[in-house]
C-alpha cells in the first residue's frame, strides 16, 4: 500500500488549496479514504471520510462547508478541496486507508 | 462527538518492563453486531502515525507481540508486555463507530 499527498504549501487566510492523495498497491475503488490533520505539535483530528463512491461523505464540524472531499477511482486518487482557510487550519494533512495505511502527509500553512 | 480520554499524558519506561495505556470513551463503541470500533496507533518522531491494533484487541500485521490490546464497551487498554527502546513515540486511541472518528490526546511515551 502506498499513499502519497500532494498539493499542500503556504496561502493567506481565506484562500483556497487542493490537496490530492495518490494511491497504490491496493483495490482503490473498494475501500473508504479518510483526510485526517495534525496542527503542529498537537494531536491527530478527523477531518473527512468518503464511501467507495462520492455518495456518502462525512465531515468534522470545523471543516464542513468549507471543505470538499472527493476521489476519482479510475485514476485512484483522493483528493480535498479546502476553501476559505482559516490560520486554525495549519496542519499536515495525512489520507489514509480506512484509518489502517497513512500516507506521509503534506504540509498547509495558513498565515497572513 | 465521542470523548476519548487517554491516561496518562506522558509515561517514562525502563527497556524490558511493561507499560500500559488507559483509554475511555463517552459512550459504547459497540456496535449491533458485536464488532467493537477502538484502534491504537504510534506515531514516531517525524513520522505519521501507524496502526498497531484494530478493534479493540487484533493486531495489525507485522506488529510485534509484546503490543496488546484488551477493553470492552468505552473502557480499553493498551499494554507492552516488555518495553524496548523502538517503542518511544506517541500513543493514541482512536474511535470509529460514528462520525465524527475522534482520537484521544496522546500518550507519549519516552526511554
Amino acid at each position: 500500500v502506498q499513499l502519497v499527498e500532494s498539493g499542500g504549501g503556504f496561502v493567506k487566510p481565506g484562500g483556497s488549496l487542493r490537496l490530492s492523495c495518490a494511491a497504490s498497491g491496493f483495490p482503490f475503488s473498494d475501500y473508504y479514504m479518510s483526510w485526517i490533520r495534525q496542527a503542529p505539535g498537537k494531536g491527530l483530528e478527523w477531518v473527512s471520510y468518503i464511501g467507495t463512491s462520492d455518495s456518502h461523505t462525512a465531515y468534522a464540524a470545523s471543516v464542513k462547508g468549507r471543505f470538499t472531499i472527493s476521489r476519482d477511482n479510475t485514476k485512484k486518487s483522493l483528493y480535498l478541496q479546502m476553501n476559505s482557510l482559516r490560520v486554525e487550519d495549519t496542519a499536515i494533512y495525512y489520507c489514509a486507508r480506512e484509518t489502517v495505511d497513512w500516507g506521509q502527509g503534506t504540509l498547509v500553512i495558513v498565515s497572513s | 462527538d465521542i470523548v476519548m480520554t487517554q491516561t496518562p499524558v506522558s509515561l517514562s519506561v525502563t527497556p524490558g518492563q511493561p507499560a500500559s495505556i488507559s483509554c475511555n470513551s463517552s459512550q459504547s463503541l459497540v456496535r449491533n453486531d458485536g464488532k467493537t470500533f477502538l484502534y491504537w496507533y504510534l506515531q514516531k518522531s517525524g513520522q505519521a502515525p501507524k496502526l498497531l491494533i484494530y478493534e479493540v484487541s487484533h493486531r495489525f500485521s507485522g506488529v510485534p507481540n509484546r503490543f496488546s490490546g484488551s477493553g470492552s464497551g468505552a473502557e480499553f487498554t493498551l499494554k507492552i508486555s516488555r518495553v524496548e527502546a523502538e517503542d518511544v513515540g506517541v500513543y493514541y486511541c482512536m474511535q470509529s463507530i460514528q462520525p465524527p472518528l475522534t482520537f484521544g490526546g496522546g500518550t507519549k511515551v519516552e526511554i
